[in-house]
C-alpha cells in the first residue's frame, strides 16, 4: 500500500493500563506527526519526527505520553496509565519534509480510535 | 495566538446547490493554509492548499478557495453540490514545526 497505516483500527482498555499505538509512514517520508482528534478539543497536534529526531516534545499532553521513531520508518506513540479523557481518535501524517516552510503535503491514517473504559 | 476559526459547525445544502464554507485565521504572517476533508470513518484528504501567487486556488473534486489577506480569510467554494460532498472540512495552517493547526471543522449535510 502507498498510504500511511495505522494500527490498531480500534483499541479498548481500561482505565490504568497502557497502549501503544503504530503508525507506518508513506515510504520516503522523511517527516511524521501525531494529532488526536476529540470532540470536545477537535483536532490537536501532538508531535512530530524529522528522521528520528523529536524536536519538540511539549504538544505531548502529559509526561504519560511518550512516542518514538525507529529506522526513520515506523513511529509507536505509547500512552501510559490511560484515563478516559485519553480517548480520542489518535491519527498519524508524514510529509517529505517538514518545517513552517515545507510545500510538501502531508498525507494522512485512517487513525486508532481509543476508547478507555 | 495563531488559531483558525470556522464560524459555521454545522451547514446543511440543497444538492445542486452552491456552497461556501468560512475561515478565518491569526498568525504573524502569511500563512500556508489548507483545506482538508474527513468522510466518516476515514482519514483526512488534502482538498487544496495555498502557499502564495493566485490568490484563488483550485483543488480536487471541483472546490476552490480565495485567500484574503485583509480579512485573514481563506474560504472554501464549491458552484454545485453532490451529496458526496456531505463529510467534515476542516481549514488548516503549517505552524512553526511544519505541523498542521486546524479550526474546529465545518459539518456539511446535502438534501436531496
Amino acid at each position: 500500500g502507498a498510504g500511511v497505516s495505522q494500527s490498531p483500527s480500534n483499541k479498548v482498555t481500561e482505565k490504568g493500563k497502557d497502549v501503544e499505538l503504530r503508525c507506518d509512514p508513506i515510504s520516503g517520508h522523511t517527516a511524521l506527526y501525531w494529532y488526536r482528534q476529540s470532540l470536545g478539543q477537535g483536532l490537536e497536534f501532538l508531535i512530530y519526527f524529522q528522521g528520528n529526531s523529536a524536536p519538540d516534545k511539549s504538544g505531548l499532553p502529559s509526561d504519560r505520553f511518550s512516542a518514538e521513531r525507529t529506522g526513520g520508518s515506523v513511529s509507536t506513540l505509547t500512552i501510559q496509565r490511560t484515563q478516559q479523557e485519553d480517548s480520542a481518535v489518535y491519527l498519524c501524517a508524514s510529509s517529505l519534509t517538514s518545517g513552517r516552510l515545507s510545500t510538501d503535503t502531508q498525507y494522512f491514517g485512517p487513525g486508532t480510535r481509543l476508547t478507555v473504559l | 495566538a495563531q488559531s483558525v476559526t470556522q464560524p459555521d459547525i454545522h451547514i446543511t445544502v440543497s444538492e445542486g446547490a452552491s456552497l461556501e464554507l468560512r475561515c478565518n485565521y491569526s498568525y504573524g504572517a502569511t500563512p500556508y493554509l489548507f483545506w482538508y476533508v474527513q468522510s466518516p470513518g476515514q482519514g483526512l484528504q488534502l482538498l487544496l492548499k495555498y502557499f502564495s501567487g493566485d490568490t484563488l486556488v483550485q483543488g480536487i473534486k471541483g472546490f476552490e478557495a480565495e485567500f484574503k489577506r485583509s480579512q485573514s480569510s481563506f474560504n472554501l467554494r464549491k458552484p454545485s453540490v453532490h451529496w458526496s460532498d456531505a463529510a467534515e472540512y476542516f481549514c488548516a495552517f503549517r505552524g512553526s514545526q511544519g505541523n498542521l493547526i486546524f479550526g474546529k471543522g465545518t459539518k456539511l449535510s446535502v438534501k436531496p
